[in-house]
C-alpha cells in the first residue's frame, strides 16, 4: 500500500487562524481524500481532493471553510480556515488504491483554543 | 449508499476469539466490505477486504454470506494490543466517485 505522511501531526491553534495541513504520498494516486474526525466520533468525508480542478465537497462542508489543492498526483493540502474550537479534530488524508480499497495517513490532530 | 451498523463495544481476554458483525442491508452489487482498526490518536489501519464468501489474511478473517447483507470480523487469539476500534467500511466507485460511508465503530476492550 501507498505510504501517506501528514503535516503537521499535531498543532494548537488560536481561534480564528488558519491552518493548512500537507499530505504526500510515495507514489501517484488517482483519487485522495480529506476526512474529519471529531473527538470519541467516527470519520466523516469532507471532499475529494482533484488533480489539477476543484475539489468536490460532501454535504456540510464548504470551498470557503476548507479549501484544498491538489496539484499533482502525489500531494494535497487542506486548509482549515478561521477556526473556531469546533474544528478540533483529526484530519486524515487518505488515497484510493488497488482498486477497491482507501488508505489513510496518520492524521493531522488539530487542537483549537 | 449502504448505512453500517456494528456493536458499539465489546469485551474479550486475551487468546480467545473475537467475531464482531456488521449489518450493511442496502449493500450494493459493486460495493466491496472492508475493516479498519484504529488506535487512539492514529489513523485508521487496512485490515481486511472481501466481496463474497471468505477472506484470510496473516492477521483476521472476513466472512460474508451469500446475501452480503452483513459481514463478521474474526479475529483470531487477540491481545491486549488488539484494542481498538474496528470499522466496517462499506463502498467503492460509482459515477460520482468512490463512495464509502464509515458507520460508529465497534470498541474492542482486550482484558488481561
Amino acid at each position: 500500500s501507498a505510504v501517506i505522511s501528514q503535516k503537521p501531526s499535531r498543532d494548537i491553534c488560536q481561534r480564528g487562524t488558519s491552518l493548512t495541513i500537507q499530505c504526500q504520498v510515495d507514489s501517484q494516486v488517482t483519487m485522495m481524500f480529506w476526512y474529519r474526525q471529531q473527538p470519541g466520533q467516527s470519520l466523516t468525508l469532507i471532499a475529494t481532493a482533484n488533480q489539477g480542478s476543484e475539489a468536490t465537497y460532501e454535504s456540510g462542508f464548504v470551498i470557503d471553510k476548507f479549501p484544498i489543492s491538489r496539484p499533482n498526483l502525489t500531494f494535497s493540502t487542506l486548509t482549515v480556515s478561521n477556526m473556531s474550537p469546533e474544528d478540533s479534530s483529526i484530519y486524515l488524508c487518505s488515497v484510493a488504491q488497488g482498486g477497491h480499497t482507501i488508505y489513510f495517513g496518520e492524521g493531522s490532530w488539530l487542537t483549537v483554543v | 449508499l449502504a448505512k453500517t451498523t456494528q456493536p458499539i463495544s465489546m469485551d474479550s481476554y486475551e487468546g480467545q476469539e473475537v467475531n464482531i458483525t456488521c449489518s450493511h442491508n442496502n449493500i450494493a452489487t459493486n460495493d466491496y466490505i472492508t475493516w479498519y482498526q484504529q488506535f487512539p490518536s492514529q489513523g485508521p489501519r487496512f485490515i481486511i477486504q472481501g466481496y463474497k464468501t471468505k477472506v484470510t489474511n496473516e492477521v483476521a478473517s472476513l466472512f460474508i454470506p451469500a446475501d452480503r447483507k452483513s459481514s463478521t470480523l474474526s479475529l483470531p487469539r487477540v491481545s491486549l494490543s488488539d484494542t481498538a476500534v474496528y470499522y466496517c467500511l462499506v463502498g467503492d466507485w460509482d459515477t460520482g466517485g468512490f463512495k464509502t460511508i464509515f458507520g460508529a465503530g465497534t470498541r474492542l476492550f482486550v482484558k488481561a
